[in-house]
């Protein structure tokens, strides 16, 4: 069935490392990719996303690009910070007859200190 | 910024009873979705809304469970009787349009813990 596959966190990394957040999918047809952010206390906010093969997402330093050939959306940025601690979520959407519902990976909790 | 609310934050609720979760989208959009988050599980899909009718539903949204746009603000998430696997993080969403890719945003979610 249509899924997606996330690297088990939690991710611990000092401040100003290299981050990757590993995510798979499969799907029927051609979704549309996500990665969500959920900060403490907060609800989910759209980090970046990619509509078609080879598309890069980018927003505040993150990007991922989607690899239709490998099935992957993986997150990366090139130097964290303490305030990007919170829970990140790959998800998928556009599926054929699912309307624009989403399906979410397990999330994968980043801890970054000082 | 616009923003989608939802209360209350925590619901605490004895099993067979009935609960109300309720999201006030953002004003202009016109598609309205429940998830939800059993703890340390994903994040799931419940039910997607537009124009006062269920667009789809997942298997999870099954008899007990009913939502309602009861005026031009407010959307409801109602579960008819408790069961002690309701117990979630229950997430309203909305989106401006229903199309692939359009951006879903998210309220705070309500913790639902039913003893």
């Amino acid at each position: 069935g249509n899924s997606v596959t996330q690297m088990e966190g939690p991710v611990t990394l000092s401040e100003e490392a290299f981050l990757t957040i590993n995510c798979t999918y499969t799907a029927t047809g051609y979704p549309s990719l996500f990665w969500y952010v959920q900060y403490p206390g907060e609800g989910l906010q759209l980090l970046l996303k990619a509509t078609k093969a080879d598309d890069k997402g980018s927003n505040k330093g993150f990007e991922a690009t989607y690899r239709k050939e490998t099935t992957s959306f993986h997150l990366e940025k090139g130097s964290v910070q303490v305030s990007d601690s919170a829970v990140y979520f790959c998800a998928l959407t556009g599926l054929p007859g699912g309307y624009n519902k989403l399906i979410f990976g397990a999330g994968t909790r980043l801890a970054v200190h000082p | 910024e616009p923003e989608v609310t939802q209360t209350p934050s925590h619901q605490v609720t004895q099993m067979g009873q009935e609960v109300i979760l309720r999201c006030v989208p953002i004003s202009n959009h016109l598609y309205f979705y429940w998830y939800r988050q059993i703890l340390g599980q994903k994040v799931e899909f419940l039910v997607s809304f537009y124009n006062n009718e269920i667009s789809e539903k997942s298997e999870i949204f099954d008899d007990q469970f009913s939502v309602e746009r009861p005026d031009g603000s407010n959307f409801t998430l109602k579960i008819r009787s408790t069961k002690l696997e309701d117990s979630a993080m229950y997430f309203c969403a909305s989106s401006e349009r229903g199309t692939v890719g359009n951006e879903q945003f998210f309220g705070p979610g309500t913790r639902l813990t039913v003893l």
